[in-house]
């Protein structure tokens, strides 16, 4: 069954260091999001991407967060000079159209640690 | 604006017990989309079931239901005869946006629910 990955599934760096995380959505999808959770908090949206675009962004993805599509298969979230409270799970997600009756299928979550 | 209320922190039953899951959630437009997820304690988030806002229509799906009334804009989740396995953290989550394509969930703060033998 196609699923979502991610890596690396841990990640620590330090205050002020650029980070990537990768994703690689399934293979026939069109849409891709990025969520973040802070431990012990709820899921929040950061970003959805379309065709080769951001098509959405939350006020917590302000300049210090990109997005990518470098080539067919990864989607790539960028953090430019992280701070402390970047420290959370963030999840990849892809869909297969813009009919919200496709559900967004998650990755497992890549932990960012930042010390 | 858009909100999902799970006013349960956590819930902790026997195992066979039956537990009910609340979602209240907040809404302007008219087309939306309800959605839970389980996040187990490995940490992923699993699909349980969407629901349009056209289709109040209760769902079952072994032991899962699914409650939507639209009346009391609510969209709760009731597990029949727990199991431990069922030990997660459920989220109840929206997705509006005629205009954006309904491509950002919010979600809910989550209830713990804890299975005991």
């Amino acid at each position: 069954e196609p699923e979502v990955t991610q890596t690396p599934s841990h990640q620590v760096t330090q205050m002020g260091q650029e980070v990537i995380l990768r994703c690689v959505p399934i293979s026939n999808h069109l849409y891709f999001y990025w969520y973040r959770q802070i431990l012990g908090q709820k899921v929040e949206f950061l970003v959805s991407f379309y065709n080769n675009e951001i098509s959405e962004k939350s006020e917590i993805f302000d300049d210090q967060f990109s997005v990518e599509r470098p080539d067919g298969s990864n989607f790539t979230l960028k953090i430019r000079s992280t701070k402390l409270e970047d420290s959370a799970m963030y999840f990849c997600a892809s869909s297969g159209n813009r009919d919200p009756y496709n559900e967004q299928f998650f990755g497992p979550g890549t932990r960012l640690t930042v010390l | 604006a858009q909100k999902v209320t799970q006013a349960q922190t956590e819930i902790s039953v026997v195992e066979k017990e039956d537990v009910t899951l609340d979602c209240v959630y907040e809404t302007r437009d008219t087309t939306y989309y309800l959605f839970w997820y389980k996040q187990p304690p490995s940490g992923e988030l699993v699909f349980l079931i969407r629901r349009n806002s056209f289709d109040e229509q209760n769902e079952i799906s072994g032991r899962y239901s699914w409650n939507f009334q639209k009346s009391t804009s609510s969209f709760n989740f009731t597990i029949t005869a727990s199991q431990v396995v069922d030990s997660a953290v459920y989220f109840c989550a929206l997705s509006e946006g005629v205009n954006t394509g309904f491509q950002k969930l919010v979600f809910g703060t989550g209830t713990r629910l804890l299975v005991s033998p």
